[in-house]
């Protein structure tokens, strides 16, 4: 079964500061890669997808994540921090044939002024 | 327009109670999905409708767990003889569902589920 691995449940930088969110999936084709953000009380809001087109996705608010078959990685990157990114954000996996969203564990994002 | 929108947005029931949990999907989407989030478990599907086909069950936990969808439009998701283990926040989301899997899910609120 696909999979995906997100390495860091809580990461923190400083406002300003470069963002990097992990992930990594386990899957023998390359399969639907998926960043979504979940603000506090609130349910999951898609940041990007990559689809097999372009390997380097761009998503809303600044952010975007690259494709790396050889290293099975979609990273999640935003060159600057703002205080409104603070929020837990998930890496998730779509298996090929089927529509169910695989999520990993999660990475809380911390912003410090 | 209106997003996806779930009722109600908490409950707290006590154990072996049966609980209804309502989604209303976004108009004209023909898929809808039930995930749960709860501490333990992270983020997990639970069932998917697409159209008139059969639902795919798969991520249900129990018999305990069912859930319909009427005119292919509104959700209900029943746990019957809940326990403390049920306790999660149930999320619905909604697509349009077209060719492949790549169709953008757009998630409700969520009901917070608390079983005493």
């Amino acid at each position: 079964a696909q999979s995906v691995t997100q390495l860091g449940s809580h990461v923190s930088v400083s406002e300003g500061a470069l963002v990097l969110l992990r992930c990594n999936y386990s899957s023998s084709v390359p399969p639907y890669l998926f960043w979504y953000v979940q603000y506090p009380n609130q349910g999951l809001q898609l940041l990007l997808k990559y689809t097999s087109a372009a390997t380097l996705v761009k998503g809303i608010n600044g952010f975007e994540a690259e494709f790396k078959k050889s290293e099975t990685s979609f990273h999640l990157t935003k060159p600057s921090a703002h205080m409104s990114d603070a929020a837990e954000y998930f890496c998730a996996v779509s298996p090929t044939g089927r529509r169910a969203l695989t999520f990993g564990s999660g990475t809380r994002l911390q912003v410090q002024p | 327009g209106a997003g996806v929108s779930q009722s109600p947005s908490n409950k707290v029931t006590e154990k072996g109670k049966d609980v209804e949990l309502r989604c209303d999907p976004i108009s004209g989407h023909t898929a809808l999905y039930w995930y749960r989030q709860s501490l333990g478990q992270g983020l997990e599907f639970l069932i998917y409708f697409q159209g008139n086909s059969a639902p795919d069950k798969s991520g249900l936990p129990s018999d305990r767990f069912s859930a319909e969808r009427t005119g292919g439009s509104v959700s209900t998701l029943t746990i019957q003889r809940t326990q403390q283990e049920d306790s999660a926040v149930y999320l619905c989301a909604s697509s349009l569902a077209g060719s492949g899997s790549t169709d953008t899910q757009y998630f409700g609120p969520g009901t917070r589920l608390t079983v005493l």
